[in-house]
Parts: C-alpha cells; sequence; structure tokens
C-alpha cells in the first residue's frame, strides 16, 4: 500500500526558510517512472502545484516559485524535501506531497498545515 | 486565478444526477491527462478519476468523467450526503511539466 506523510514546522517566521519532508512507504522513489510532486493549498483556497521530482533526479518547478524552491530526495530514507526560501504570510497553507506515476497524482499525503507569522 | 475554470458551487437532492463542469484550453482540457478530485471537509484530495474518464480504484461508477469540445465534466448519479465537499479538476501541462488546477466546486447535498 502506498502512503505518503508530511512533516514539518507548524509555524515559520517570515524570512525564513521552510523545510518540509515527505516520508514515503510501499514503493521507492528510485522505482522508473515514479514521480513525487509537491501541492499547496491556502487556507479556502484552490490547489496550487509548487514541483516535482522524479526517480531519475529530474525536477520541476512551477514558474512563479522557481527561485524559492528545492526539491531533493534521498534514496536511502526513501524521502522527498522541499525548502521554500523567504517565506512570507501568502505562504501559509496546508502543503500535500503526492505520488505520481504516468503523470497521474494517484495518492496524496494527508498534508501539513503551515503557518507564517511572526 | 485558476487556469481550469469551475463553477464555484454545485448543489442537488439526494438521488439526483449533478454535473460539475471544467474548462480551459485545448492543449489542458484536450490533454489525455485530465483528472478530478474529491476532498471532502478536513481532508485531503482524493483522486477520482483519471485520464479524463478512468475512475481511480475503489471509486464508485456513480462517479463518471467526460469531455466535450473544450471542457471535461464530472457527473455524480445518486447523489448521497457523503458526496458533500470540493471537487477540483486538474490537468497536465507539458509546458511547465506539472498540473494546472480548476478553483473547485463546492457541492452541497440540499
Amino acid at each position: 500500500q502506498i502512503t505518503l506523510k508530511e512533516s514539518g514546522p507548524t509555524l515559520v517566521k517570515p524570512t525564513q526558510t521552510l523545510t518540509l519532508t515527505c516520508t514515503l512507504s510501499g514503493f521507492s522513489i528510485t522505482n522508473s517512472g515514479v514521480g513525487v510532486g509537491w501541492i499547496r493549498q491556502p487556507p479556502g483556497k484552490a490547489l496550487q502545484w509548487l514541483g516535482i521530482i522524479y526517480w531519475n533526479d529530474d525536477v520541476r518547478y512551477t514558474p512563479s516559485l522557481k527561485t524559492r524552491l528545492t526539491i531533493t530526495k534521498d534514496s536511502s530514507t526513501n524521502q522527498v524535501v522541499l525548502i521554500m526560501t523567504d517565506v512570507g504570510p501568502v505562504d501559509t497553507a496546508t502543503y500535500y506531497c503526492v505520488h505520481s506515476l504516468f503523470r497521474t497524482p494517484d495518492v496524496w499525503g494527508q498534508g501539513t498545515t503551515v503557518s507564517v507569522s511572526s | 486565478q485558476s487556469v481550469l475554470t469551475q463553477p464555484p458551487s454545485a448543489s442537488g437532492t439526494p438521488g439526483q444526477k449533478v454535473t460539475i463542469s471544467c474548462s480551459g484550453s485545448s492543449s489542458h482540457v484536450g490533454s489525455a491527462y485530465v483528472f478530478w478530485f474529491q476532498q471532502l471537509p478536513g481532508t485531503a484530495p482524493k483522486l477520482l478519476i483519471s485520464r479524463q474518464n478512468q475512475r481511480a480504484s475503489g471509486v464508485p461508477d456513480r462517479f463518471s468523467g467526460s469531455k466535450s469540445g473544450t471542457s471535461v465534466s464530472l457527473a455524480i448519479s445518486g447523489l448521497r450526503s457523503e458526496d458533500e465537499g470540493d471537487y477540483y479538476c486538474a490537468a497536465w501541462d507539458d509546458g511547465l511539466s506539472g498540473w494546472v488546477f480548476g478553483g473547485g466546486t463546492k457541492l452541497t447535498v440540499l
């Protein structure tokens, strides 16, 4: 059974760096064709794709946040990490990591809620 | 502002059929990679439909997807109270190499 679980701080101060970890279970990030994406949802708002990392280390980011995002993977721990620099109140959201196969985001983590406030 | 356009709300009574539309450019909704997600209150989105009309594993056949012109639709037949929640469409964008989403439709079961 494929599961993903996000973890990280619930509160971050403006201008700080946010680091979120997605722990994978039931599959390996090194499996051919697999991707792990990050999607966020501000309170009461729609979903927004942030980026995705693939089994072959290819990484793509949404253009509007590209300069602030880094996604990495650790095959030894089967984790994917999202780093977002210089956060602000607009980055307050629930952050989801998702399993992707053949461009299909088929399994989502439960999400982790992050508030940006001083 | 979302790339894909959905009505903000929809409603129906138990047993009825409800349809939610999603429109966008031909490069998005015309793609084979169009998805529908259900987000029940306080939970993560769940994949309902992939590739425009393929039900995800465990999704009842009350849910179906279709495409017509430059829009796709999600139909829910035999509406139940537990269907109440938010529904999102999404599509793979080759230019972005990522997903674009609709703004979501809040479904109310009256």
